[in-house]
């Protein structure tokens, strides 16, 4: 299956430790997006990746968190010092962005638990 | 800033039967692009259809089609004969012509009866 990868699947972590989660994108596409999802809602947009550059930061997107996609493949998102406030389903997207926006492709998300 | 409202949290619909879900936004572009998602329980997001501003034709995927009222910002979704299968939270999300990130509404859980 050649569809957007998340690992891990799920994380328990103990508040103040650090996290980092690594996604996948389909392989041809070169846009890379993370979004946070609490339960019963929408998700909401953290940041993306064009390539190997970061494009857009939400305000969401703390001090506390750092996104990476070294190669223009792969992307991790790290978060120091995690809060309980922290715990939601990281959710990663990936897209093409020539020839109008075809849709962005989910992953199954990792679903972080801070206790 | 652009914002999505789905302003049924939960619907229901007997099986083999047609059900609408709403969805209206705001946004002060005039190109953009609108979405149906749905997302099983437990399992991730899948695009269900998409539909162009700029199109006049609604668009339509087997079961699926929308209801897009530009003047309304209205983008509805339509789904007949609904399967066991359908079972899920569908969201509505918008993008604008950059095709950057997506903004979502809050999402109508669907059930299906037997």
């Amino acid at each position: 299956d050649t569809g957007v990868s998340q690992d891990p699947r799920h994380k328990i972590t103990k508040r103040g430790q650090n996290v980092t989660f690594r996604c996948d994108p389909i392989s041809e596409h070169n846009r890379l997006y993370w979004y946070r999802q609490t339960l019963g809602q929408g998700p909401e947009f953290l940041t993306y990746f064009q390539n190997e550059a970061q494009l857009e930061k939400s305000r969401l997107l703390s001090d506390r968190f750092s996104a990476e996609r070294p190669k223009g493949s792969f992307s991790t998102l790290e978060i120091q010092r995690t809060e309980q406030g922290d715990s939601a389903m990281y959710l990663c997207a990936s897209s093409l962005s020539t020839g109008g926006p075809s849709g962005q492709f989910f992953g199954p998300g990792t679903r972080l638990t801070v206790l | 800033a652009q914002t999505v409202t789905q302003s049924q949290p939960e619907m229901s619909v007997q099986e083999a039967e047609t059900v609408t879900l709403s969805c209206t936004y705001d946004t002060s572009e005039s190109d953009y692009y609108l979405f149906w998602y749905k997302q099983p329980p437990s399992r991730q997001m899948i695009l269900v259809i998409r539909q162009e501003a700029y199109k006049q034709q609604n668009a339509t995927e087997n079961r699926f089609s929308v209801n897009f009222q530009k003047a309304a910002k209205s983008f509805s979704l339509k789904i007949s004969d609904s399967q066991l299968g359908d079972a899920a939270m569908y969201f509505c999300a918008y993008t604008g012509q950059g095709a950057q990130k997506l903004v979502f509404g809050q999402g109508t859980r669907l059930t299906i009866n037997p």
